[in-house]
């Protein structure tokens, strides 16, 4: 059992480049997050979903969007990056009854020179 | 409220000690409060979680303490192993629902021998 699992792994970009983090759950999950972790902070919440085809803002959408075409899939993109986007990206996963149990995946580092 | 900044603060213990580490929330709203470890390079792990009619609930050498009059939770880690060693965050489970966390800026538990 994989549980979540993101990638890539790590990641460097230059400023104005785009790309597509995936993060991927086998636990039948409804909802799936992506949040962001800056040094010496607590995560943030980037945007969610809350079942297939679904997608809302979270605390600091600007400059990403999202996709949940299916329901084990959530992608993050970035389409010009910025070197304020330079953080660790966790996605998480939840099920819609049971508890409030987020299951994080490992984080994807990105830097944006 | 939650404090924000590139260190964070540091709670160092024996082995064999009892922990105990604060947090201070904001939103009088929130249903559940939770507790997550961090250890470095991997993602958070859920611990222990405490609706906000409680004012204290045990699990396996934790228990959670919350006091809504002040606006304060803590988590207490009996005989703290070096395995406990990571950074701790609290998070507040939104009113609202879909599980989106809210989190503190963490703090960091150093295990000593």
């Amino acid at each position: 059992n994989a549980g979540v699992t993101q990638t890539p792994k790590f990641r460097v970009l230059k400023t104005g480049q785009s790309m597509t983090l995936l993060c991927a759950q086998d636990m039948n999950h409804e909802y799936m997050y992506w949040y962001r972790q800056d040094p010496g902070m607590g995560l943030r919440l980037i945007h969610y979903s809350v079942g297939e085809g679904t997608t809302a803002k979270g605390e600091v959408p600007d400059g990403y969007n999202v996709s949940r075409l299916k329901k084990q899939n959530f992608l993050l993109g970035l389409e010009s990056a910025a070197p304020s986007q330079t953080s660790v990206y966790f996605c998480a996963s939840s099920p819609a009854r049971g508890g409030t149990e987020a299951f994080f995946g490992q984080g994807t580092r990105l830097t944006v020179v | 409220g939650e404090s924000v900044g590139l260190h964070l603060p540091t709670l160092s213990v024996q082995e064999g000690d009892n922990s105990i580490i604060n947090c201070a929330y904001s939103n009088s709203a929130s249903d559940y409060f939770i507790w997550y470890k961090q250890e470095s390079g991997k993602g958070p792990q859920f611990i222990i979680d405490i609706r906000s009619n409680m004012d204290k609930r045990q699990g396996q050498r934790v228990t959670v303490l919350l006091n809504k009059t002040v606006k304060h939770l803590s988590l207490q880690i009996a005989a703290t192993q070096p395995g406990d060693s990571a950074v701790y965050f609290c998070a507040e489970n939104t009113a609202g629902g879909y599980n989106k966390l809210i989190f503190g800026a963490g703090t960091r538990l150093a295990v000593h021998p």
